[in-house]
């Protein structure tokens, strides 16, 4: 069973406070997305990262694929609330396999 | 924009009926699935699809069924629900192509009693 670990699971914390989640896997990726979902609505692409090494910003959010491509981290520089949702990051292993991390649920409080 | 449709949104069922959610996608994605998402499980995947005509289970596929009569249509069936079967189903698509990104659909809510 391949797995891709995510942690931490629930991370609450003030507005303005910086924060990272990691994915962790033993297994190799071509490349990795992260994904934000909203209550009662479905994940959403928040970015993909495909080189070892890979950073990529998106504003506030760093994005980092690690050099032997099996983990990845985001980081959140001075949360806002309208940063908090679950979070889920993808492991791609083909055209249309995905290894899911089981998500870290973030909430930001003003 | 509709993107990825799922109907219904919402059902409650009794323990042994059945059901059938709907998934339509007007992108013309060749890949389509379906995940069902518990509290602090993340997304499990039950059955994908690489094509028309084409099926395939995934990690949790015991209790359902799917059919891809037609590319932009991916059904999924409950032929005797179990209370177990009770969470959100989401149906996401992707095109050809490692980096693609994964479309998803709303969700649909399935209690069974």
């Amino acid at each position: 069973t391949q797995l891709l670990e995510q942690s931490p699971q629930f991370l609450s914390i003030q507005e303005g406070e910086n924060l990272t989640v990691y994915c962790n896997s033993s297994s190799v990726f071509s490349s990795l997305q992260w994904y934000r979902q909203e209550p009662g609505e479905g994940p959403v692409l928040l970015v993909t990262v495909v080189t070892g090494g890979e950073v990529k910003k998106l504003k506030r959010l760093t994005f980092q694929f690690g050099d032997a491509r099996k983990d990845s981290s985001l980081h959140i520089t001075a949360a806002q609330p309208g940063d908090t949702g679950l979070y889920l990051c993808a492991g791609v292993k083909s055209n249309y396999q995905l290894i899911w991390g089981a998500g870290t649920k973030l909430i930001i409080k003003p | 924009n509709a993107g990825v449709t799922q109907t219904p949104k919402f059902r409650v069922l009794k323990t042994g009926q059945s059901m059938t959610l709907l998934c339509a996608q007007d992108m013309n994605h060749e890949y389509m699935y379906w995940y069902r998402q518990d509290p602090g499980m993340g997304l499990r995947l039950i059955h994908y699809s690489v094509g028309e005509g084409t099926t395939a289970k995934g990690e949790v596929p015991d209790g359902y069924n799917v059919s891809r009569l037609k590319k932009q249509n991916f059904l999924l069936g409950l032929e005797s629900a179990a209370p177990s079967q009770t969470s959100v189903y989401f149906c996401a698509s992707k095109d050809l192509g490692e980096t693609g990104e994964l479309f998803f659909g709303e969700g649909s809510r399935l209690t069974v009693l």
